[in-house]
Protein backbone atom coordinates (compact mmCIF):
# COMPACT_ATOMS: atom_id res chain seq x y z
CA UNK A 1 0.00 0.00 0.00
CA UNK A 2 1.82 3.23 -1.22
CA UNK A 3 1.71 6.18 1.07
CA UNK A 4 1.58 9.60 0.24
CA UNK A 5 4.02 10.35 -2.44
CA UNK A 6 5.37 13.65 -4.09
CA UNK A 7 7.43 14.53 -7.16
CA UNK A 8 10.17 16.17 -7.90
CA UNK A 9 11.53 15.70 -4.33
CA UNK A 10 14.30 18.84 -5.24
CA UNK A 11 14.48 21.36 -8.03
CA UNK A 12 15.40 24.44 -8.40
CA UNK A 13 13.74 27.87 -10.04
CA UNK A 14 14.66 31.32 -10.81
CA UNK A 15 12.47 34.67 -9.81
CA UNK A 16 9.58 34.64 -12.03
CA UNK A 17 9.48 31.12 -13.45
CA UNK A 18 6.40 29.09 -12.56
CA UNK A 19 6.67 25.92 -10.83
CA UNK A 20 4.56 22.64 -10.83
CA UNK A 21 4.32 20.18 -8.02
CA UNK A 22 2.82 16.57 -8.17
CA UNK A 23 1.50 14.36 -5.51
CA UNK A 24 -0.69 11.45 -5.19
CA UNK A 25 -2.85 10.56 -1.66
CA UNK A 26 -2.85 7.33 -0.31
CA UNK A 27 -4.53 4.87 -1.47
CA UNK A 28 -7.99 5.06 -0.45
CA UNK A 29 -7.43 8.57 0.57
CA UNK A 30 -9.92 11.56 -1.47
CA UNK A 31 -9.09 14.28 0.33
CA UNK A 32 -5.34 16.27 -0.52
CA UNK A 33 -4.18 19.15 1.12
CA UNK A 34 -0.78 21.15 0.41
CA UNK A 35 1.15 22.83 2.99
CA UNK A 36 4.33 25.35 3.04
CA UNK A 37 6.98 25.10 5.50
CA UNK A 38 9.76 27.14 5.59
CA UNK A 39 13.47 26.52 6.80
CA UNK A 40 12.79 26.48 11.05
CA UNK A 41 8.79 26.92 10.81
CA UNK A 42 6.29 24.70 11.42
CA UNK A 43 3.95 23.75 8.37
CA UNK A 44 1.36 26.53 6.54
CA UNK A 45 -1.78 25.46 5.24
CA UNK A 46 -2.29 26.43 1.37
CA UNK A 47 -4.96 24.67 0.33
CA UNK A 48 -7.10 21.56 0.83
CA UNK A 49 -8.85 19.58 -2.77
CA UNK A 50 -11.73 17.18 -2.48
CA UNK A 51 -13.89 16.12 -5.55
CA UNK A 52 -11.81 18.33 -7.81
CA UNK A 53 -12.72 21.36 -6.30
CA UNK A 54 -10.77 23.49 -3.66
CA UNK A 55 -12.43 23.32 -0.32
CA UNK A 56 -10.34 25.23 2.11
CA UNK A 57 -7.96 27.95 1.19
CA UNK A 58 -4.94 29.57 3.49
CA UNK A 59 -3.52 32.96 3.61
CA UNK A 60 -1.78 32.60 0.69
CA UNK A 61 -1.42 34.93 -2.61
CA UNK A 62 -3.60 34.03 -6.19
CA UNK A 63 0.22 33.11 -7.66
CA UNK A 64 -0.53 29.86 -5.64
CA UNK A 65 -2.93 27.65 -7.49
CA UNK A 66 -3.60 24.07 -7.31
CA UNK A 67 -5.76 21.33 -9.18
CA UNK A 68 -7.23 17.78 -8.54
CA UNK A 69 -7.91 15.18 -10.70
CA UNK A 70 -10.34 12.34 -10.71
CA UNK A 71 -7.83 9.45 -9.08
CA UNK A 72 -6.95 12.31 -6.63
CA UNK A 73 -4.13 13.12 -7.28
CA UNK A 74 -3.25 17.09 -7.22
CA UNK A 75 -1.10 19.48 -8.34
CA UNK A 76 0.01 22.76 -7.17
CA UNK A 77 0.92 25.68 -9.04
CA UNK A 78 3.13 28.70 -8.44
CA UNK A 79 3.68 31.67 -10.47
CA UNK A 80 5.67 34.59 -10.57
CA UNK A 81 7.98 33.09 -8.08
CA UNK A 82 9.80 35.45 -5.68
CA UNK A 83 12.96 34.34 -3.06
CA UNK A 84 10.70 33.89 -0.45
CA UNK A 85 8.77 30.70 -1.97
CA UNK A 86 11.82 28.98 -1.27
CA UNK A 87 10.17 25.76 0.84
CA UNK A 88 9.66 22.53 2.14
CA UNK A 89 6.74 22.10 0.37
CA UNK A 90 4.30 19.16 2.01
CA UNK A 91 1.47 17.42 0.64
CA UNK A 92 -1.10 15.80 3.02
CA UNK A 93 -3.50 13.44 2.39
CA UNK A 94 -6.84 12.11 4.23
CA UNK A 95 -10.52 10.74 3.86
CA UNK A 96 -12.84 13.76 3.57
CA UNK A 97 -15.66 12.25 5.89
CA UNK A 98 -15.28 12.91 9.37
CA UNK A 99 -13.07 14.74 11.38
CA UNK A 100 -10.31 13.20 13.30
CA UNK A 101 -8.86 11.08 10.67
CA UNK A 102 -5.25 10.68 10.79
CA UNK A 103 -3.75 12.57 8.01
CA UNK A 104 -0.14 11.22 6.36
CA UNK A 105 1.91 13.49 4.61
CA UNK A 106 4.17 13.25 1.85
CA UNK A 107 8.04 13.07 1.88
CA UNK A 108 7.87 16.47 0.67
CA UNK A 109 9.22 18.56 -2.31
CA UNK A 110 12.38 20.95 -2.27
CA UNK A 111 11.99 24.17 -4.04
CA UNK A 112 14.80 26.66 -3.99
CA UNK A 113 14.18 29.82 -5.59
CA UNK A 114 17.63 31.98 -6.54
CA UNK B 1 -9.38 30.90 12.78
CA UNK B 2 -7.38 28.46 14.91
CA UNK B 3 -4.03 29.71 16.50
CA UNK B 4 -1.65 26.94 17.78
CA UNK B 5 0.78 28.29 20.53
CA UNK B 6 3.36 25.71 21.15
CA UNK B 7 6.36 26.15 23.95
CA UNK B 8 9.07 25.42 24.71
CA UNK B 9 10.94 26.34 21.32
CA UNK B 10 13.88 24.17 22.68
CA UNK B 11 14.59 21.68 24.78
CA UNK B 12 17.89 20.17 26.25
CA UNK B 13 17.43 16.86 28.42
CA UNK B 14 19.51 14.25 29.52
CA UNK B 15 19.45 10.66 27.83
CA UNK B 16 16.92 9.13 30.48
CA UNK B 17 15.47 12.17 31.39
CA UNK B 18 11.61 12.73 30.92
CA UNK B 19 10.63 15.47 28.16
CA UNK B 20 7.24 17.38 28.32
CA UNK B 21 6.30 19.93 24.86
CA UNK B 22 2.97 21.88 25.95
CA UNK B 23 0.56 23.35 23.14
CA UNK B 24 -2.21 25.77 23.52
CA UNK B 25 -5.08 26.41 20.74
CA UNK B 26 -8.09 28.79 20.37
CA UNK B 27 -10.49 27.51 18.93
CA UNK B 28 -13.00 25.24 20.62
CA UNK B 29 -14.24 23.76 18.21
CA UNK B 30 -10.78 21.44 17.39
CA UNK B 31 -10.97 17.52 18.31
CA UNK B 32 -8.14 16.53 16.65
CA UNK B 33 -4.67 16.77 18.06
CA UNK B 34 -1.37 15.36 16.45
CA UNK B 35 1.99 15.27 16.97
CA UNK B 36 4.39 15.04 14.49
CA UNK B 37 8.36 14.81 14.70
CA UNK B 38 10.47 16.21 11.92
CA UNK B 39 13.94 14.71 11.25
CA UNK B 40 16.62 16.59 9.53
CA UNK B 41 15.38 17.33 5.87
CA UNK B 42 12.47 14.92 6.23
CA UNK B 43 8.75 14.70 6.13
CA UNK B 44 6.40 15.39 9.03
CA UNK B 45 6.24 11.71 10.66
CA UNK B 46 2.78 11.40 13.13
CA UNK B 47 4.21 10.00 16.43
CA UNK B 48 0.81 9.88 18.52
CA UNK B 49 -2.43 11.80 18.32
CA UNK B 50 -5.71 12.35 20.62
CA UNK B 51 -8.98 12.62 20.19
CA UNK B 52 -11.20 15.23 21.82
CA UNK B 53 -13.08 12.35 23.47
CA UNK B 54 -10.19 11.37 25.53
CA UNK B 55 -8.42 12.67 28.02
CA UNK B 56 -4.90 10.78 27.30
CA UNK B 57 -3.27 8.53 25.13
CA UNK B 58 -0.27 6.62 25.60
CA UNK B 59 2.15 4.35 22.89
CA UNK B 60 5.25 3.14 24.90
CA UNK B 61 6.95 6.12 25.95
CA UNK B 62 5.02 8.56 24.41
CA UNK B 63 2.12 10.16 25.96
CA UNK B 64 -0.28 13.03 24.96
CA UNK B 65 -2.96 14.63 27.48
CA UNK B 66 -5.62 17.07 26.11
CA UNK B 67 -7.50 19.36 28.74
CA UNK B 68 -10.52 21.01 26.14
CA UNK B 69 -11.50 22.68 29.25
CA UNK B 70 -8.41 24.62 29.10
CA UNK B 71 -7.24 24.26 25.58
CA UNK B 72 -4.55 22.72 25.96
CA UNK B 73 -2.61 19.41 25.39
CA UNK B 74 0.83 18.33 26.56
CA UNK B 75 3.66 15.38 24.55
CA UNK B 76 5.22 13.24 27.09
CA UNK B 77 8.48 11.46 26.82
CA UNK B 78 9.69 8.93 28.86
CA UNK B 79 13.28 7.81 29.51
CA UNK B 80 14.55 9.87 26.05
CA UNK B 81 17.09 8.33 23.81
CA UNK B 82 19.78 10.48 21.47
CA UNK B 83 17.40 9.25 18.70
CA UNK B 84 13.85 11.36 20.11
CA UNK B 85 16.47 14.34 19.08
CA UNK B 86 13.95 16.34 16.46
CA UNK B 87 12.04 18.87 15.65
CA UNK B 88 8.85 18.38 17.38
CA UNK B 89 5.17 19.95 16.35
CA UNK B 90 1.89 20.03 17.79
CA UNK B 91 -0.98 20.52 15.47
CA UNK B 92 -5.21 21.13 15.84
CA UNK B 93 -7.64 20.12 13.33
CA UNK B 94 -10.61 22.27 13.23
CA UNK B 95 -14.01 20.96 12.86
CA UNK B 96 -17.35 21.13 11.70
CA UNK B 97 -18.43 22.73 8.38
CA UNK B 98 -15.54 22.10 5.63
CA UNK B 99 -12.64 22.74 7.86
CA UNK B 100 -11.82 18.68 7.73
CA UNK B 101 -8.64 17.89 7.50
CA UNK B 102 -7.14 21.50 7.74
CA UNK B 103 -4.18 21.52 10.49
CA UNK B 104 -3.11 24.00 12.03
CA UNK B 105 0.83 23.56 13.71
CA UNK B 106 2.47 24.77 16.52
CA UNK B 107 6.06 26.78 15.70
CA UNK B 108 7.91 23.59 17.11
CA UNK B 109 10.25 22.66 19.96
CA UNK B 110 13.70 21.46 18.94
CA UNK B 111 14.47 18.61 21.35
CA UNK B 112 18.36 17.25 21.82
CA UNK B 113 18.82 14.34 24.00
CA UNK B 114 22.44 14.09 25.17
CA UNK B 115 23.91 10.99 25.74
Amino acid sequence: DAGVTQSPTHLIKTRGQQVTLRCSPKSGHDTVSWYQQALGQGPQFIFQYYEEEERQRGNFPDRFSGHQFPNYSSELNVNALLLGDSALYLCASSPWVGSGNTIYFGEGSWLTVV
Amino acid sequence: GENVEQHPSTLSVQEGDSAVIKCTYSDSASNYFPWYKQELGKRPQLIIDIRSNVGEKKDQRIAVTLNKTAKHFSLHITETQPEDSAVYFCAAESAGGTSYGKLTFGQGTILTVHP
